[in-house]
């Protein structure tokens, strides 16, 4: 099965600064790869999304980049503020039969004022 | 709420106790899930459901129990649980299981067995 690897676990940055979420996957069949926030007490929720047919996807300050051929997938945030500060989830599954994906561990961000 | 609602919000119960998720999606969606969020671990993936039948049951012990009486409901019934069991249990549903839109989760029920 599918093993997602998510780096690093706890990240603090200051605000204005850059943030970067990288996460590793293991089957080359994988073909989808969200990328879930989840504030403190709420719920996760979809923030950006790639697949395997494009290298990068860019939304506001938001960006995601995917290597296919090094099977690994980063989140990319510019210019942080204290509201991106929350628990950013990776995850990566396949399309073609029943798609569930496996999900990363989590990263904490931090993003001081 | 933003389509996936999910009751009750916190939920405290003895080890003897019976009780039960429940979760409801106003979406249109024919998948539903059940994950629990433990801390500093990923979400372990409990039960699939697409449309009413269930899919997968991840190794989950017999004291989870769930139960789908159509596509807009779901539900996990909770018997003799252990206290490794306090979690954030979160429900989710999606277009299918094979559309690739991901995912829409409720805001989960923090169950804290005593």
């Amino acid at each position: 099965g599918e093993n997602v690897e998510q780096h690093p676990s706890t990240l603090s940055v200051q605000e204005g600064d850059s943030a970067v979420i990288k996460c590793t996957y293991s089957d080359s069949a994988s073909n989808y790869f969200p990328w879930y926030k989840q504030e403190l007490g709420k719920r996760p929720q979809l923030i950006i999304d790639i697949r395997s047919n494009v290298g990068e996807k860019k939304d506001q300050r938001i960006a995601v980049t995917l290597n296919k051929t090094a099977k690994h997938f980063s989140l990319h945030i510019t210019e942080t503020q204290p509201e991106d500060s929350a628990v950013y989830f990776c995850a990566a599954g396949a399309s073609g039969g029943s798609y569930i994906p496996t999900f990363g561990r989590g990263t904490s961000l931090i993003v001081h004022p | 709420e933003t389509g996936v609602t999910q009751t009750p919000r916190h939920l405290v119960m003895g080890m003897t106790n019976k009780k039960s998720l429940k979760c409801e999606q106003h979406l249109g969606h024919n998948a539903m899930y059940w994950y629990k969020q433990s801390a500093k671990k990923p979400l372990e993936l409990m039960f699939v459901y697409s449309l009413e039948e269930r899919v997968e049951n991840n190794s989950v012990p017999s004291r989870f129990s769930p139960e789908c009486p159509n596509s807009s409901h779901l539900f996990l019934h909770l018997h003799t649980l252990q206290p490794e069991d306090s979690a954030l249990y979160l429900c989710a549903s999606s277009q299918d299981l094979i559309t690739n839109y991901g995912y829409t989760f409720g805001s989960g029920t923090r169950l804290t067995v005593v």
